[in-house]
């Protein structure tokens, strides 16, 4: 079935720094989103990918959809506190395959930050 | 409301007993999706509902498993005799259009099972 592979698994960082972190599939997505899990939490959706080649901004946080479809990554820019926690990346396959409404989650970057 | 709701939030069972799970869509949303989280995993995918019929169940793990949404709207997820490998994070996320462009899935806080 379809795998994404997140990278890193962790990573731990200084207050202030840039985070950077991606995921790649080795089949084609159509959507890719990026999601951030609190403890105790659900995942809540950050940014929303749909065309390949998508470069798309929240705030300090910038994504981008693969031109081959098979990749995203996410950037935080200047990293305070509060960006604390598990970053997942998400995506659905193609509207033809069977099952391509459902998400398929990475396996989760958990960032923590030295103040 | 303003946001997906699940409840019980938190649930103790003990071995063999049977549990079901609520989630609340966001309103006027047509698809609802159940998941499935392991410490320290993904969430990966359970089973799916567009209105009141469920168009994919393939992720369920074993035929204890079952879920419902009888009205287009409440789902509820049962597990019958429960085991001790069903304990995880049981995540709802609802998406407001039947076939969508845009595949974003609102999710709630989650229901933790533990079975003892």
């Amino acid at each position: 079935g379809q795998q994404l592979n997140q990278s890193p698994q962790s990573m731990f960082i200084q207050e202030g720094e840039d985070v950077s972190m991606n995921c790649t599939s080795s089949s084609i997505f159509n959507t890719w989103l990026w999601y951030k899990q609190d403890p105790g939490e659900g995942p809540v959706l950050l940014i929303a990918l749909y065309k390949a080649g998508e470069l798309t901004s929240n705030g300090r946080l910038t994504a981008q959809f693969g031109i081959t479809r098979k990749d995203s990554f996410l950037n935080i820019s200047a990293s305070i506190p509060s960006d604390v926690g598990i970053y997942f990346c998400a995506g659905t396959g193609p509207y033809r395959v069977q099952g391509a409404q459902k998400l398929v989650f990475g396996q989760g970057t958990r960032l923590t930050i030295n103040p | 409301g303003a946001g997906v709701s699940q409840s019980p939030r938190y649930k103790v069972a003990k071995r063999g007993q049977d549990v079901a799970l609520r989630c609340d869509p966001i309103s006027g949303h047509v698809s609802l999706f159940w998941y499935q989280q392991a410490l320290g995993q993904g969430p990966e995918f359970l089973t799916y509902f567009q209105n009141e019929a469920q168009l994919d169940k393939s992720g369920l793990p074993s035929d204890r498993f079952f879920a419902e949404r009888p009205e287009g709207s409440v789902s509820t997820l049962k597990i019958q005799r429960t085991q001790q490998e069903d304990s995880a994070v049981y995540l709802c996320a609802s998406r407001s259009r039947v076939l969508p462009r845009q595949e974003t899935q609102y999710f709630g806080p989650g229901t933790r099972l533990l079975v003892l």
